[in-house]
């Protein structure tokens, strides 16, 4: 398994109230993603990171922001969750993209529901 | 917007059977195509990655192949077995991955 954990694996909130959740890797990989997976839609990306303090917008970023101060920890915040945003969220990884052709290696993900 | 289509979306085989799951996408500009396996609740485990210059991969079983002109991407899986039930999920792109919504597989004994 590529050196990925998420924390917590569950949780439960009500909505209007602010979530973290935390990526950590040990592979020192420069690319970081963070994904969500929701019956009939598929994966899709929500920010990603491609090195310390440089982050970009995916396909669905609204409501979201992410932070890397390191470069092993990725962090996915929602300010005000939603019940929308009930979901399953997957972090993701990858080396660079001239040795590994950026092959992305993921978590094993975070239940989140929101009441 | 770039759409990644796969079909069919359930597949059930008996053991040993040789099957083809299909991947195709609007957009020809590829980059790579990536196939991942996914078991109930847990993450995604990569299979093969494609690079937008090859043609096919190959990892024991398995073998992708990529048709970037018919916008296509087929995964072959010989003498399947039980332990290969499982939701395969095909990726396009490079970082930003667009992703379909995968064939699920029940391979029975």
């Amino acid at each position: 398994d590529a050196g990925i954990t998420q924390s917590p694996r569950h949780k439960v909130t009500e909505t209007g109230t602010p979530v973290t959740l935390r990526c950590h890797q040990t592979e020192n990989h420069r690319y970081m993603y963070w994904y969500r997976q929701d019956p009939g839609h598929g994966l899709r990306l929500i920010h990603y990171s491609y090195g310390v303090k440089d982050t970009d917008k995916g396909e669905v970023s609204d409501g979201y922001s992410v932070s890397r101060s390191k470069t092993e920890d990725f962090l996915l915040t929602l300010e005000s969750a939603t019940s929308s945003q009930t979901s399953v969220y997957f972090c993701a990884i990858s080396k660079d993209s001239i040795s590994s052709y950026n092959e992305q290696f993921f978590g094993p993900g975070t239940r989140l529901t929101v009441l | 917007k770039q759409e990644v289509t796969q079909i069919p979306a359930a597949l059930s085989v008996p053991e040993g059977e040789n099957l083809v799951l299909n991947c195709s996408f609007t957009d020809s500009a590829i980059y790579n195509l990536q196939w991942f396996r996914q078991d109930p609740g847990k993450g995604l485990t990569s299979l093969l990655l494609i690079q937008s210059s090859q043609r096919e991969q190959t990892s024991g079983r398995l073998n992708a192949s990529l048709d970037k002109s018919s916008g296509r991407s087929t995964l072959y899986i010989a003498a399947s077995q039980p332990g290969d039930s499982a939701t395969y999920l095909c990726a396009k792109g490079f970082q930003k991955l667009v992703f379909g919504t995968g064939t699920r597989l029940l391979v029975s004994p």
